[in-house]
């Protein structure tokens, strides 16, 4: 099956910094490359995602990146709030990693 | 448009018992899912539903059934529940499951259930 891994495990950065996440999974037949992000106490809640067709996508202040060759793809934040204060996960074929708690600081 | 609605959000059981998690969506997908979230292990598949009339396990199914009752709806039941099932619990959907190429899952708000 599928593995998917994910990191850092936590990230702490300063208000206005970037934040990177990678994420790395294993299967060669996966297209479609998305990001959650969870709140303390929420549900999970999609925020970007890409295929494979296309290597970047951006959203204003968030991207995703994908390197297929490689099997991995990429989250970032720019110009980090602290309400981007959050769990993030990668998923691929139906399986998580298993989250970054990022935390921007004042 | 409520998008994915789980019940009960809390729920304490004691060893042994049963119980059934209910989740509904109104988006019209094809397809819905239950994950369980422990602390440190991201989201884990119990089961998923492809499409109306066909469930699969996922990677922790042991414990657990599925019914897929109709378009909407997908319950989760434990026969006799363990401590091992202490968890979150949620819901999802999405347009449509397709290997290699899905979509996007829509959560509902979760189930916290505890087992002493």
């Amino acid at each position: 099956g599928e593995n998917v891994e994910q990191h850092p495990s936590t990230l702490s950065v300063q208000e206005g910094d970037s934040a990177v996440i990678k994420c790395t999974y294993s299967d060669s037949a996966s297209n479609y490359f998305p990001w959650y992000k969870q709140e303390l106490g929420k549900r999970p809640q999609l925020i970007i995602d890409i295929r494979s067709n296309v290597g970047e996508k951006k959203d204003q202040r968030i991207a995703v990146t994908l390197n297929k060759t490689a099997k991995h793809f990429s989250l970032h934040i720019t110009e980090t709030q602290p309400e981007d204060s959050a769990v993030y996960f990668c998923e691929s074929e139906l399986r998580f990693g298993a989250g970054t708690r990022l935390t921007v600081k004042p | 448009n409520a998008g994915v609605t789980q019940t009960p959000k809390f729920q304490v059981l004691k060893t042994g018992q049963s119980m059934t998690l209910q989740c509904a969506q109104d988006m019209n997908h094809n397809s819905m899912y239950w994950y369980r979230q422990d602390p440190g292990m991201g989201l884990r598949l119990i089961y998923y539903s492809a499409s109306e009339g066909t469930t699969d396990k996922g990677e922790v199914p042991n414990g657990y059934n599925v019914s897929r009752l109709n378009k909407r709806e997908f319950s989760l039941r434990l026969e006799s529940a363990a401590p091992s099932q202490t968890s979150v619990y949620f819901c999802a959907s999405s347009r449509e499951f397709v290997t290699g190429n899905n979509y996007g899952y829509t959560f509902g708000s979760g189930t916290r259930l505890t087992v002493v």
